[in-house]
């Protein structure tokens, strides 16, 4: 058990390019989490997936953002069109399901939008 | 949008003493979780109460629940400078999937 994993840690883009990001859940956990985080606040819900299906979308996420988990393993989140609002820190987690709370957390992906 | 929101911002104090955190929110819970975070681990579950338990024990934290208040506390006790942090709470009012909502956080810095 090597905990969640995200890729890349840090990414600059320019505004208006798309910027793509990873997460490695634990293995056999099927639910995965997408938060985002801004300075000085804590964590707001994006996306969440059981297995391979997205079940529910923060109204936070445009449409300029989507969302995988193909085979219900890895996700990616995407992002189009990138704004400088979009300047986070982005946050995987996932947890085993059935009744278990803790959610455990990458390390995050830094995105700065210049 | 953020449901919790904690008490107080910020928290300053010495190695040894003890830390409270308060966190207040608006809608009934199934469980309330704390949560910390800091720049070498990122975050880190510590303790989850349930919406019938009213005081919860781990280690050298204690966490009581108010349901009629909408509220919980975190105590650290005998604190040590790793434990400086920023500390969420965390509300679960989901049907099922665990979907939990952060508060804003404490930033505790313990003096050595």
């Amino acid at each position: 058990d090597t905990g969640v994993s995200q890729n890349p840690r840090h990414k600059i883009t320019k505004r208006g390019q798309n910027v793509t990001f990873r997460c490695d859940p634990i293995s056999e956990h099927n639910r995965l989490y997408w938060y985002r985080q801004t300075l000085g606040q804590g964590p707001e819900f994006l996306t969440y997936f059981q297995n391979e299906a997205q079940l529910e979308k923060s109204r936070l996420l445009s449409d300029r953002f989507s969302a995988e988990r193909p085979k219900g393993s890895f996700s990616t989140l995407e992002i189009q069109r990138t704004e400088q609002g979009d300047s986070a820190m982005y946050l995987c987690a996932s947890t085993p399901g059935q009744g278990t709370y803790e959610q455990y957390f990458g390390p995050g992906t830094r995105l700065t939008v210049t | 949008s953020q449901q919790g929101e904690e008490d107080p911002q910020a928290l300053s104090i010495q190695e040894g003493e003890n830390a409270t955190m308060n966190c207040s929110y608006k809608t009934s819970i199934n469980n309330l979780q704390w949560y910390r975070q800091n720049s070498g681990r990122g975050l880190v579950h510590l303790i989850l109460i349930r919406s019938n338990e009213r005081e919860k024990h781990s280690g050298r934290l204690r966490v009581t629940l108010d349901t009629s208040k909408k509220s919980s506390s975190l105590l650290i006790t005998a604190s040590r400078a790793a434990d400086t942090a920023s500390y969420f709470c965390a509300t679960d009012h989901s049907g099922g999937y665990q979907k939990v909502t952060f508060g804003t956080g404490t930033k505790l810095q313990v003096i050595p």
